[in-house]
């Protein structure tokens, strides 16, 4: 079975400063793609980055880039410039590729908090 | 206006009524799905389907059900609800005629409270 682990439940970082969010998967798989997606208090699940697994390098959306590393099986998220429109819940999603289908399985969240 | 609508948005229901949720979407995906969000579990698929003819169970498929009306409608159905069905669930689509790990955009979310 595929999983996703975030093991940072809560997390809170000053305006302005960098943050970085922890993801760990397991697969045996080869071929697959990993997400970050936001929800923030409106309840809205908004892409934030996205990476191919076969890609080496490192996605990059404006402030927010990864660090995909394929061998730890690691994907975390850094946030540079925080701002307050950040503060929101954070789901690393991860998806196989396989004869067609095409299922998101998510970690179970990273509540993070910008302080002004 | 948004993509992905779901209505209602909010619905308190009582223990044994039955229930739809309905998604529509304007942006041409072929590939439909519904999730579940439990507090502290992230998001669990219930069921997708890739075109109006396709319907396949996610991992958490017992106690609903789904109807796909046409490429952009996608219901899900409680026959029968119970209040471990309260949760907040959201309806997604992609693209089949895009990449292979195609980005699913969501819509804004059904709350729904079973007592």
């Amino acid at each position: 079975a595929q999983t996703v682990t975030q093991s940072q439940p809560e997390m809170s970082v000053q305006e302005a400063e960098t943050v970085t969010l922890s993801c760990t998967y397991d697969t045996s798989e080869n071929n697959y793609y990993l997400f970050w997606y936001k929800q923030p208090p409106s309840r809205q699940m908004i892409l934030v980055i996205r990476q191919e697994a076969y890609k080496q390098q490192n996605a990059t959306e404006n402030r927010f880039s990864v660090n995909f590393q394929k061998a730890a099986k690691s994907f975390s998220l850094k946030i540079s410039d925080s701002q307050l429109g950040d503060t929101a819940m954070y789901f690393c999603a991860f998806m196989i590729v396989q004869g067609g289908s095409e299922k998101l399985v998510f970690g179970k969240g990273t509540k993070l908090t910008v302080n002004p | 206006d948004a993509d992905v609508t779901q209505t209602p948005r909010n619905r308190i229901t009582k223990t044994g009524k039955r229930i739809m949720l309905e998604c529509s979407q304007t942006k041409g995906h072929d590939r439909m799905y519904w999730y579940r969000q439990d507090p502290g579990l992230g998001l669990r698929l219930i069921y997708y389907s890739f075109d109006v003819k396709d319907i396949n169970k996610g991992e958490i498929s017992d106690g609903y059900s789904v109807s796909r009306q046409a490429q952009a409608k996608f219901s899900l159905s409680l026959e029968s609800a119970i209040p471990n069905q309260t949760a907040l669930y959201f309806c997604a689509t992609s693209d089949l005629q895009g990449l292979p790990g195609e980005t699913q955009y969501f819509g804004p979310g059904t709350r729904l409270l079973v007592l």
